[in-house]
């Protein structure tokens, strides 16, 4: 059974400030993971798909990285600003190859100007 | 080329109503996903859906709460006699995935559909 786990659950920093959001899943035999990016009554961004083979895929101010051993990804954001201020969701799938995802808790993002 | 596509976006029912949430997938998409967020809470899988077949509803309900996804036209989550409980955001999402093969697609959600029921 794949369960996912993320800390912090709620982070605060000051503007320019680089962060790193913490993920770990404990079934490691993925395919891919997924983050996310949710606002306040939205609906859900993707930000990064990481593909098993990948160890890494980078967007702009945002790396996430992968690694299956350990069962943890990291998302890193680089100087960070008030616009990043969200929800951020991390995704890994669930058995039986269907494609559903296992949606961690998610870690609230406040960045201060 | 539209994202997924939910509606209504809000819905408010009164406790015994049936509720009823529509979810076009995008231009390509063949397979759907529903999840619940109840509030505070985290996104929860309910169903997998490809054109007219359930694929898997484990994370649903046993009782009150279908889905279908027919030949033409939308899918929908229907939810019998709603009780307060249900309250939640009820987000939908595609993928192009081919059943059989590996998957290594995204999903891609819709805006989600708020249920309240007074």
């Amino acid at each position: 059974k794949q369960e996912v786990t993320q800390i912090p659950a709620a982070l605060s920093v000051p503007e320019g400030e680089n962060l790193v959001l913490n993920c770990s899943f404990t079934d490691s035999a993925i395919y891919n993971l997924q983050w996310f990016r949710q606002d306040p009554g939205k609906g859900l961004t993707s930000l990064l798909l990481i593909q098993s083979s990948q160890r890494e895929q980078t967007s702009g101010r945002l790396n996430a990285s992968l690694d299956k051993s350990s069962g943890r990804s990291t998302l890193y954001i680089a100087a960070s600003q008030p616009g990043d201020s969200a929800t951020y969701l991390c995704a890994a799938p669930g058995p039986s190859n269907t494609g559903k995802l296992i949606f961690g808790q998610g870690t609230t993002l406040q960045v201060k100007p | 080329n539209a994202g997924v596509m939910q509606n209504p976006r809000h819905l408010v029912r009164r406790r015994g109503q049936e509720a009823r949430l529509r979810c076009s997938p995008m231009k390509g998409h063949s397979h759907v996903y529903w999840y619940r967020q109840l509030p505070e809470e985290g996104l929860k899988f309910m169903v997998y859906l490809q054109k007219e077949n359930i694929i898997d509803e484990s994370g649903m309900p046993k009782e009150r709460f279908s889905a279908e996804f027919p030949k033409e036209g939308p899918s929908i989550l229907r939810i019998q006699q709603v009780v307060r409980g249900d309250s939640a955001a009820y987000f939908c999402a595609s993928s192009p995935y081919s059943r059989g093969s590996l998957n290594t697609g995204e999903l891609f959600f819709g805006e989600g559909s708020r249920l309240t029921v007074l």
